[in-house]
């Protein structure tokens, strides 16, 4: 069973607010990975970790920063939330060996900013 | 551009009935195809495909992979309504990350 949490799980937000999505593991993996999901398409990658102190941004382009100071944790931040910031983000993890591909993904948090 | 390309987009099947779905893929430096049931909330994860022709099964689900078509397929028998939810197919593009591209999902709707 997969240890991966995401708080908080549903939130909704009026423009120009600053967010922390926060995402935790505890299975010590060194990579983590956010997506973003719009209902009906698919997950797109926005950022990912290879461990402590190290953050990419992933394919498709987004506002939102991360960062990672403890391998559990790897928050997202957006500034100034807008409407277009309404979305699905979904957190994963996996080992960082070149064999262990499966990702653990958390729940999910459901953002709408009005 | 990496892709990857799931059909259909949607089913509705009645309990019991066999349905297979697709996914096709294009990328760079292929290493693996993974298969995700996604419900309410996140994706689980079913199956890891590397190598052609290998079925790998769990239970009433199976998979297998095609390296040379590109695609792979996954089947679910004797289906039921708690198979009901989005199918998701990424592939691992071994140039650079090890990233996964998900396609948009096939959304499989069982009735009783």
């Amino acid at each position: 069973e997969a240890d991966i949490y995401q708080t908080p799980r549903y939130l909704v937000i009026g423009t120009g607010k600053k967010i922390t999505l926060e995402c935790s593991q505890t299975m010590g993996h060194d990579k983590m990975y956010w997506y973003q999901q719009d209902p009906g398409m698919e997950l797109h990658l926005i950022h990912y970790s290879y461990g402590v102190n190290s953050t990419e941004k992933g394919d498709l382009s987004s506002e939102s920063t991360v960062s990672r100071i403890r391998t559990e944790h790897f928050p997202l931040t957006l500034e100034s939330a807008r409407p277009s910031h309404t979305s699905q983000y979904l957190c994963a993890s996996s080992e960082l060996g070149a064999d262990s591909y499966e990702q653990y993904f958390g729940p999910g948090t459901r953002l709408t900013v009005t | 551009e990496d892709k990857v390309v799931q059909s259909p987009l949607s089913l509705v099947v009645h309990e019991g009935d066999t349905v297979t779905l697709n996914c096709s893929y294009e990328v760079t430096n292929f290493r693996s195809l993974l298969w995700y049931k996604q419900e309410k909330k996140a994706p689980t994860f079913l199956f890891m495909l590397t190598s052609s022709g290998i079925e790998k099964k769990s239970g009433r689900l199976s998979s297998i992979l095609d390296k040379k078509e590109l695609f792979s397929i996954l089947n679910i028998t004797a289906t039921q309504t708690g198979d009901s939810a989005v199918y998701l197919c990424a592939v691992d593009d071994q140039t650079g990350a090890n990233n996964l591209f998900f396609g948009t999902g096939t959304r499989l709707t069982v009735i009783p």
